[in-house]
């Protein structure tokens, strides 16, 4: 069982609906990172998170410690938001990803 | 800021064959960390620096690889006697602890192909 678990793998959506990707973690923490990775590799930070929730424009992750549980949403989801979304566990600094979610967001 | 950067962008090797890769990191930024991304997964952790010590290495980073940031700025990240196992995407990141957040700025990889 890998320490970074993601689902779903694959999420198609169509312009404008709620996004939700899960990730749960089952390592020590001391933050909980989501990231995005464009076709070619170029990988963005998008969120740290310790505690409680954190909103960017329509991005909003939120994080429960006790249940070792993060999920990223994306409001009004839009063509231009396809890419990979990835969480990663910082722990002594290197990062421990998850697999990945591919998101699709069609016209 | 530049950004991190790395060269080359792509390598095409054939087996056998060592391949040396470079990251220039952030300017100030006293972590460095070398990660490895096959298709269809999340990137893997293979090590990382604190100025110019090498902190931590990965199980997966067997005796072929070998990674320098000799003055704790650019580092490089050799493979000795290539694998078909090694082609992946080598990507690098870095981030300043000191300012109180862990962030991580990645460079745009390198893309290694082993025939």
């Amino acid at each position: 069982k890998n320490e970074v678990e993601q689902s779903p793998q694959n999420l198609t959506a169509q312009e404008g609906e709620f996004i939700t990707i899960n990730c749960s973690y089952s390592v020590g923490i001391s933050a909980l990172h989501w990231l995005q990775q464009h076709p070619g590799g170029g990988i963005v930070s998008l969120f740290m998170l310790s505690s409680g929730k954190k909103k960017h424009g329509r991005l909003i992750a939120t994080i429960n410690i006790q249940e070792k549980h993060s999920s990223l949403h994306i409001t009004a989801s839009h063509p231009r938001d396809s890419a990979v979304y990835i969480c990663a566990a910082s722990n002594t600094g290197k990062l421990i990803f998850g697999q990945g979610t591919t998101l699709q967001v069609k016209p | 800021d530049t950004g991190v950067s790395q060269d080359p962008r792509h390598k095409i090797t054939k087996r056998g064959q060592n391949v040396t890769f470079r990251c220039d990191p952030i300017s100030e930024h006293n972590r460095l960390y070398w990660y490895r991304q096959t298709l269809g997964q999340g990137p893997e952790f293979l090590t990382y620096f604190q100025n110019e010590a090498q902190l931590e290495k990965s199980r997966l980073l067997s005796d072929r690889f070998s990674a320098e940031r000799p003055k704790g700025s650019f580092s490089t990240l050799e493979i000795q006697r290539t694998e078909q196992g090694d082609s992946a995407m080598y990507l690098c990141a870095s981030s300043y602890p000191a300012r109180g957040h862990e962030t991580q700025y990645f460079g745009p990889g390198t893309r290694l192909l082993v025939l």
